[in-house]
């Protein structure tokens, strides 16, 4: 069974910048895998922010950028707000199937 | 403007099937790259792909949930049910469905319903 690895949980002060991860157990994570980053709010549903590696939606604050680095896809937020504060999910695509990451709660402290 | 919105029952008993329904607008699931998939979260936990059913329908399935999942769709209705059978505890969840999108890129699940919550209990 593929597995999506996400840091568990970050903490970054306001006005700063934090980088996720997510990494696949089946090896590096290339732009064949289409990664794409959702923010989840306590009793929201997932909002789309990235898709395709590092494309952003028309409503994604630009302070949010996806990137791959170091065989992983990466989601860099710069000048974190109070309101980044949330969980984030990855998913990645497989020839057949998708799979969601454990999610990294992000505090902002 | 698409919206997405689920609907079913929000309790069943061990061993029965779940039926889920979403019913979407603002997009139509003959156009060329679209797709609805369904997506859950247990409790504190996080999030799992179940299912995508896609314009020309080819369906996709979580490897794990396969043997109990059946996505279908009614073009006419704007509508795309779900169902799971043989539910246990264990699949007490919230549970979203979403538009998928790859026409251009692969946008994928862009736009959300704000989920279902689905107990199971006798």
């Amino acid at each position: 069974q593929t597995v999506v690895t996400q840091e568990p949980s970050l903490t970054v002060s306001p006005g700063g910048t934090v980088t996720l991860t997510c990494a696949s157990s089946t090896g590096p994570v290339t732009s064949g895998y289409y990664p794409a980053w959702f923010q989840q709010k306590p009793g929201r549903a997932p909002r789309a922010l990235i898709y395709s590696v590092s494309n952003k939606h028309s409503w994604t604050p630009t302070r949010f950028s996806g990137s791959l680095l170091g065989g992983k896809a990466a989601l860099t937020l710069s000048d974190v707000q109070p309101e980044d504060e949330a969980e984030y999910y990855c998913l990645l695509y497989f020839v057949d199937s998708q799979v969601f990451g454990g999610g990294t709660k992000l505090t902002v402290l | 403007q698409i919206t997405v919105m689920e609907s079913g029952p929000t309790v069943v008993k061990p061993t029965q099937t779940l039926t889920l329904t979403c019913t979407f607008s603002g997009f139509s699931l003959t156009t060329s790259g679209v797709g609805v998939g369904w997506i859950r979260q247990s409790p504190g936990k996080a999030l799992e792909w179940l299912a995508l059913i896609y314009w020309d329908d080819d369906k996709r399935y979580s490897p794990s949930l396969k043997t109990r999942l059946t996505i279908t769709k009614d073009t006419s209705k704007n509508q795309v049910v779900l169902t799971m059978t043989d539910m246990d505890p264990v699949d007490t969840a919230t549970y979203f469905c979403a538009h998928h999108d790859t026409r251009d890129y692969v946008k994928g699940y862009n736009f959300w319903g704000q989920g279902t919550l689905v107990t199971v209990s006798s």
